[in-house]
């Protein structure tokens, strides 16, 4: 079965630069989440999308936006990176019709700030 | 707001022994869902098992059972059999669709399985 896939894989930036992470959710899946897992803790949630509309927001700094496309992929655009923004980011989706409110999580982006 | 805690950092157990996580939630709503992820070395987020909490019967899958206790706010996850392959971080996870509509972790459980 397919699933989520997320590029890059890896990312090195330095401070000040941009990153651009992008999320293709399973066929069919209406909704988009995107989840920030810093060194050693858990996923905290950044923002959601459904139906290419902006669902809800999480603690995502203001540096961070993103979108959902007509395809429904997503992406999570990163400008004045810190050091702090060093995570595993991860994309989720799911089927809020199915209403079991299940999230496949994609293999994630490591993004690294120098 | 929802919180959810995992009080057991790290366990360990051999090989074919059976192991139960801890998961405790705060929550003031009363239909919502809980699950449990498993985070193996790859660092990939794997769903294990859903719970519906207006389903009173506990969700099983293959060796991996749940005791839900909505009462106590309680969702402990046991592994029967326990593989190698299980060796993994195993976070409990809330969500509810009222609200912002949100995955809401705990800190995580390390457990490994030893040969």
């Amino acid at each position: 079965a397919a699933g989520v896939i997320q590029s890059p894989r890896h990312l090195i930036k330095e401070k000040r630069e941009t990153a651009t992470l992008k999320c293709y959710p399973i066929p069919r899946h209406d909704t988009v989440y995107w989840y920030q897992q810093g060194p050693g803790q858990d996923p905290q949630f950044l923002i959601s999308f459904y139906e290419k509309m902006q669902s809800d927001k999480g603690s995502i700094p203001d540096r961070f936006s993103a979108q959902q496309f007509s395809d429904y992929h997503s992406e999570l655009n990163m400008s004045s990176l810190e050091l702090g923004d060093s995570a595993l980011y991860f994309c989720a989706s799911s089927l809020e019709r199915a209403s079991s409110y299940e999230q496949y999580f994609g293999p994630g982006t490591r993004l690294t700030v120098t | 707001a929802q919180t959810v805690t995992q009080s057991q950092p790290e366990m360990s157990v051999q090989e074919a022994e059976t192991v139960t996580l801890s998961c405790t939630y705060d929550t003031s709503e009363s239909n919502y869902y809980l699950f449990w992820y498993k985070q193996p070395p790859s660092r990939q987020m794997i769903l294990v098992i859903r719970q519906e909490a207006y389903k009173q019967q506990n969700a099983t899958e293959n060796r991996f059972s749940v005791n839900f206790q909505k009462a106590a706010k309680s969702f402990s996850l046991k592994i029967s059999d326990s593989q190698l392959g299980d060796t993994a971080m195993y976070f409990c996870a809330f969500f509810s669709h009222q609200g912002a509509q949100k995955l809401v972790f705990g800190q995580g459980t390390r457990l490994t399985i030893n040969p």
